[in-house]
């Protein structure tokens, strides 16, 4: 069974390009959650989303960052012209339910702007 | 609002002896879970222990248990015989399970964890 994936692991963008970083969910999980570490912090909330539905953007930056969750395919945060400040890991996570049980983590992806 | 505090930045430990870190959180929901995760160099987010509100017995997975103070709202991390391999950055966590809040994780600000030959 696999786990929470996400990709690239590593993304390397140049100032105001744009940045699409990936999520599959475990299997059978409809929950998806983004979150951002910046460096020497905790993870930070980001968005909630279920399939085609944001439920809780409240963490999100309200300019240059966006998600989805399609009907088919990976959760996807895009992030549109780039800035160092936004050099930073984002993280995935993905549970049956919105209860307070287990979210699993993906791995992160890094993403660093030159 | 819920909020998490981890007051150590640093801890150090002495290989094969118990360690606690500290956390305490602040919520106004009675439905909630309490979570610790473990952050090597490499990383990744590797969840450790889970406690909920409701559980009366404290959680324990192998050399880590919770010690869970319900009315002092604290959740410290035990590690017992403490290992090389267990040299990471803790994060405890919360997440509510009713409200506007639901299903979402709060953090801490961790606490590294330096384990001495």
């Amino acid at each position: 069974n696999a786990g929470v994936m996400q990709n690239p692991r590593h993304l390397v963008r140049r100032r105001g390009q744009e940045a699409r970083l990936r999520c599959s969910p475990m299997k059978g999980h409809s929950h998806v959650y983004w979150y951002r570490q910046l460096p020497e912090e905790g993870l930070k909330f980001m968005v909630y989303l279920q399939k085609e539905n944001i439920i809780d953007e409240s963490g999100m930056p309200k300019e240059r960052f966006s998600a989805e969750f399609p009907k088919e395919g990976p959760s996807i945060l895009r992030i549109q012209q780039v800035v160092r400040g936004d050099s930073a890991a984002y993280f995935c996570a993905s549970s049956l339910g919105a209860t307070p049980a287990e979210q699993y983590f993906g791995p992160g992806t890094r993403l660093t702007v030159t | 609002a819920q909020k998490i505090t981890q007051t150590q930045p640093g801890m150090f430990v002495q290989e094969k002896e118990a360690v606690t870190l500290d956390c305490t959180y602040d919520t106004s929901d009675q439905s909630y879970g309490l979570f610790w995760y473990k952050q090597p160099s490499s990383g990744e987010m590797i969840f450790l222990i889970y406690q909920g509100s409701y559980d009366e017995q404290n959680a324990t997975e192998g050399r880590y248990s919770l010690n869970f103070q319900k009315a002092r709202k604290s959740a410290n991390l035990v590690i017992s015989a403490s290992q090389l391999g267990d040299s990471a950055m803790y994060f405890c966590a919360m997440r509510e399970g009713q409200g506007t809040n639901a299903g979402k994780s709060t953090f801490g600000d961790g606490t590294t964890l330096t384990v001495k030959p």
